[in-house]
């Protein structure tokens, strides 16, 4: 299995409160990726990263923000959660640029926030 | 909007039974196709990727309709291990996931 660990795996919050999910990986992968998962959607792109500092914006980026300040880690920030940003979030790396023909994006075991 | 569709289900069926699995996407445009499973309360892994050719994998084939927009996968001679959700994915930049259908083989 690829070396990705996400941190916390589970957290329980209040409405208001900043978040910030951690997302390590030991396998120098360039691309790095935050999803999200809810019920009734299907897996949504929040932000990812081509390389250090260099970041873009997902499909549902509104209320997030990222940082990679390091190739090991990618991390991914509600500046004041909301309960519509309950879910499960993961995160993935992929070793080849998004327009290469591979489609093997290899995902972290995920964290389940609960924003009350 | 970007669109990838699949039944929902669940489909349930005996162990040793053939399912198929259908997918739609909206742009013409994409680049390529993939299955991924998911099992519950896990994270999503790659299962095969789609070539227009068609392609097989075991038990697992995929083929692809460019033409009519259209991705199936068929899974042969089910096992009991084979009970997982399966997400349908196109990519036309990145990677857009469909909502993924479930599968349940029961004994």
């Amino acid at each position: 299995d690829a070396g990705i660990t996400q941190s916390p795996r589970h957290k329980v919050t209040e409405t208001g409160t900043p978040v910030t999910l951690r997302c390590h990986q030991t396998e120098n992968h360039r691309y790095m990726y935050w999803y999200r998962q809810d019920p009734g959607h299907g897996l949504r792109l929040i932000h990812y990263s081509y390389g250090v500092k260099d970041t873009d914006k997902g499909e549902v980026s509104d209320g997030y923000s990222v940082s990679r300040s390091k190739t090991e880690d990618f991390l991914l920030t509600l500046e004041s959660a909301t309960s519509s940003q309950t879910s499960v979030y993961f995160c993935a790396i992929s070793e080849v640029v998004p327009e290469g023909n591979t489609g093997e994006l290899f995902f972290g075991e995920g964290s389940r926030l609960t924003v009350l | 909007r970007k669109e990838v569709e699949q039944d929902p289900g669940p489909f349930n069926v005996p162990e040793g039974a053939t399912v198929a699995f259908n997918c739609t996407y909206s742009n013409s445009a994409s680049q390529s196709f993939f299955w991924y499973r998911q099992d519950c309360r896990k994270e999503p892994k790659l299962l095969m990727s789609v070539y227009s050719s068609g392609n097989e994998d075991g038990r697992f084939t995929a083929q692809l309709n460019r033409a009519s927009q259209y991705i199936s996968l068929l899974i042969r001679d089910s096992k009991l291990s084979d009970s997982a959700t399966y997400l349908c994915v196109v990519k036309w930049g990145n990677l857009i996931f469909g909502k993924g259908t479930k599968l349940s083989v029961k004994p």
